[in-house]
């Protein structure tokens, strides 16, 4: 079965520009999350999208938006780039079923560098 | 709040040295409680997980358990390799009305020497 899928793998931008990361999850499952991974901040949740709908967010700016379509393929935009915003984007999916808890596969990672 | 910590890196040994790496915990509720392990240049890959206090979660010779009563969950293997070098994260992950998130530590970068 294929992983978690993540384009494109690396990007560059400049400030101010906008930036669209695609994910897909593993087949048959329901929910994408992404995390954001910096140096200095750790790995931090961004948000989860299931049945096409956000179901937690963390702290970030509403810079960072989300989507995710019928097919559970997620997208994740960050509009008016920052220096800060650099970073390993993570995606990860998870199947959504009667557990409780319910482990999380990571896909590559989308490394942006915003200068 | 929720919060993980972890023993500060970078760590470095020898192979077939034994390995510890402390992790510990805040949470509310009960949370399950993941290794994750990122290898240069890659995402994360689940290493072993424990879903409920005195659970054993092993993988590849790693091991952890989950201790409620000291909020630990501190990874353990017996013999390291050379392959074994990469940043090791300990996770908690807790579902509120359905949606799950993970919480992490900081990381801790193990470097295993010939």
């Amino acid at each position: 079965k294929a992983g978690v899928t993540q384009t494109p793998r690396y990007l560059i931008k400049t400030r101010g520009q906008q930036v669209t990361l695609s994910c897909s999850p593993i087949s048959g499952h329901r929910s994408v999350s992404w995390y954001q991974q910096t140096p200095g901040q750790g790995l931090q949740f961004l948000f989860e999208y299931f049945s096409e709908t956000q179901r937690n967010k963390g702290n970030f700016p509403g810079r960072f938006s989300g989507r995710q379509f019928s097919n559970s393929r997620s997208e994740m935009n960050v509009s008016t780039l920052e220096l800060g915003d650099s970073a390993l984007y993570l995606c990860a999916s998870r199947r959504v079923g009667l557990a409780a808890q319910e482990t999380q596969y990571f896909g590559p990672g989308t490394r942006l560098l915003v200068l | 709040g929720n919060s993980v910590t972890q023993m500060e890196g970078p760590v470095t040994l020898s192979e077939e040295a034994f390995l510890t790496i402390n992790c510990t915990y805040t949470a509310t509720g009960y949370p399950s409680l993941f290794w994750y392990v990122q290898y240069p240049g890659e995402g994360l890959q689940l290493l072993l997980k424990a879903t409920k206090a005195d659970d054993k979660g092993s993988n590849k010779g790693f091991e952890a358990t989950y201790r409620k009563e000291t909020t630990s969950f501190h990874l353990e293997k017996g013999s390291v390799q050379v392959s074994d070098s990469a940043v090791y994260f300990c996770a908690l992950s807790l579902v509120i009305q359905g949606a799950q998130k993970l919480v992490f530590g900081q990381g801790t970068r193990l470097t295993i020497n010939p």
